[in-house]
C-alpha cells in the first residue's frame, strides 16, 4: 500500500525553538506539498516542491522554510516557532503536477507551540 | 472571498439517509473537482474526482458539478455510521499547480 509517512503524530515545542517536520513518500512522486489545517480556515498551502532541490511558496510561507534533498523526502522547518504556528500539519504528494490524480496525504502532525 | 466555500456543518443524519454535501466556487478557471474524506486524526483521502461539468458515480457516492452555477455536490446514498467524517471539496485549474480546498463539512451518521 502506497504511503506518505510523517515522522511524528504529536509534537510539543517551545516558543523560539527550531522545529523540523519530516515527510517521506514511497510512491516515487515528484510533487510534494505541505499544508496546515486549522478550524474554520481549512487547508492552507505553505510550500510545495516539483523536484529535488526545488521549492515554491504557497499561500502562507511566512515563518516556514522547506528542504528537499531527496525525491522521497520533504521537510518543513519552522525557523523560530511561535504560538500562532500551533496547528495540524499535513504533507501530501502527487503523481501529476496538476494534481489530476489527486493528492495522497500523510496522517498529519499535530504541533503545539507553548 | 474564499475561492471555494463550504458549509462547515456539523450535519447530522440518521443511518440510511441520503446526504447532500455542497460547495460553491468563484474561480471560473477551475476545471477539476475533487472530494476528500477525512476521518478524525487522519489525513484526507481522495474519494471522488471529476473533470468539468457532469456526474460521476462510484458505489453509494455521486459527485456532481454544475459549472454554470459554480456548484459542486456530493451525494451519499444509504449513509452508514462509517461515513461519519469531514468532507472537503477541492478544485484546481487545468494549468494550475495546486489544489484549493474548501474548509470541510463535518458529517455524522447516527444509528
Amino acid at each position: 500500500d502506497v504511503k506518505v509517512t510523517q515522522s511524528s503524530r504529536y509534537l510539543v515545542k517551545r516558543t523560539g525553538e527550531k522545529v523540523f517536520l519530516e515527510c517521506v513518500q514511497d510512491m516515487d512522486h515528484e510533487n510534494m506539498f505541505w499544508y496546515r489545517q486549522d478550524p474554520g480556515l481549512g487547508l492552507r498551502l505553505i510550500y510545495f516542491s516539483y523536484d529535488v532541490k526545488m521549492k515554491e511558496k504557497g499561500d502562507i510561507p511566512e515563518g516556514y522554510s522547506v528542504s528537499r534533498e531527496k525525491k522521497e523526502r520533504f521537510s518543513l522547518i519552522l525557523e523560530s516557532a511561535s504560538t500562532n504556528q500551533t496547528s495540524m500539519y499535513l504533507c501530501a504528494s502527487s503523481f501529476s503536477r496538476t494534481g489530476s490524480y489527486g493528492y495522497t496525504f500523510g496522517s498529519g502532525t499535530r504541533l503545539t507551540v507553548v | 472571498q474564499k475561492e471555494v466555500e463550504q458549509d462547515p456543518g456539523p450535519l447530522s443524519v440518521p443511518e440510511g439517509a441520503i446526504v447532500s454535501l455542497n460547495c460553491t466556487y468563484s474561480n471560473s478557471a477551475f476545471q477539476y473537482f475533487m472530494w476528500y474524506r477525512q476521518y478524525s486524526r487522519k489525513g484526507p483521502e481522495l474519494l471522488m474526482y471529476t473533470y468539468s461539468s457532469g456526474n460521476k458515480e462510484d458505489g453509494r457516492f455521486t459527485a456532481q458539478v454544475d459549472k454554470s452555477s459554480k456548484y459542486i455536490s456530493l451525494f451519499i446514498r444509504d449513509s452508514q455510521p462509517s461515513d461519519s467524517a469531514t468532507y472537503l471539496c477541492a478544485s484546481f485549474t487545468g494549468g494550475g499547480n495546486k489544489l484549493t480546498f474548501g474548509t470541510g463539512t463535518q458529517l455524522k451518521v447516527e444509528l
